[in-house]
């Protein structure tokens, strides 16, 4: 079936350090990639999305790359702020039977210590 | 512009109580979708309506149901409260029925608490 898998966390590091979470996943057909962000006491934000293989979503300082031959979309920023501090999610859609609807990982826990 | 709007923000409910939430899209999107987050894990997918109807229905029992306005408005109910149907309900609207990329904007949950 269609799923997505993150890293487990929580992930903690230091302020100004490198950021990878990793996030693969399982699809029929041909997905698009997204990074949700929920920070504390909020609602989910889009944090970026990419649509086809090799597209490379972007913002805040996050990247993500679509590589359909490793079916993973892995989070990085390279100079991360406490402000960072939320829960990551990687989600798909646009598979079939569930075109509709987001297929969520179950989140990363990032912990920014300053 | 208004975000994506649900209330209540917070209910506490016993078992075998019923429950309506209720959430208002985004000005202009016609589609809504209800996803179910328990603590700790990812949001579950319940519903989508799209232009009044339902689009979509994730593994949820019957109890759960749903229905869009004419204002695009829409609401969740749950029948018969379970002790496990305690979570944070979210409530997700986009412009379209999003084949592909989908872009859904959520509001703030509701967060229920079944006793």
């Amino acid at each position: 079936g269609n799923s997505v898998t993150q890293m487990e966390g929580p992930v903690t590091l230091s302020e100004e350090a490198f950021l990878t979470i990793n996030c693969t996943y399982t699809a029929t057909g041909y997905p698009s990639l997204f990074w949700y962000v929920q920070y504390p006491g909020e609602g989910l934000q889009l944090l970026l999305k990419a649509t086809k293989a090799d597209d490379k979503g972007s913002n805040k300082g996050f990247e993500a790359t679509y590589r359909k031959e490793t079916t993973s979309f892995h989070l990085e920023k390279g100079s991360v702020q406490v402000s960072d501090s939320a829960v990551y999610f990687c989600a798909l859609s646009g598979v079939f039977r569930s075109n509709y609807q987001l297929i969520w990982g179950a989140g990363t826990k990032l912990i920014i210590k300053p | 512009d208004a975000g994506v709007t649900q209330s209540p923000t917070h209910l506490i409910k016993t078992r075998g109580q019923h429950v309506t939430l209720r959430c208002s899209p985004i000005s202009g999107h016609k589609s809504v979708s209800w996803y179910q987050q328990v603590l700790g894990q990812g949001p579950q997918f319940i519903f989508q309506y799209y232009e009044k109807e339902e689009r979509g229905r994730g593994n949820f029992p019957d109890r759960f149901s749903a229905r869009q306005f004419p204002n695009y408005s829409s609401e969740l109910n749950v029948n018969a409260l379970l002790l496990g149907d305690s979570a944070l309900y979210l409530c997700a609207s986009s412009l379209s029925r999003g084949q592909g990329s989908n872009e859904q904007y959520f509001g703030p949950g509701t967060r229920l608490t079944v006793t």
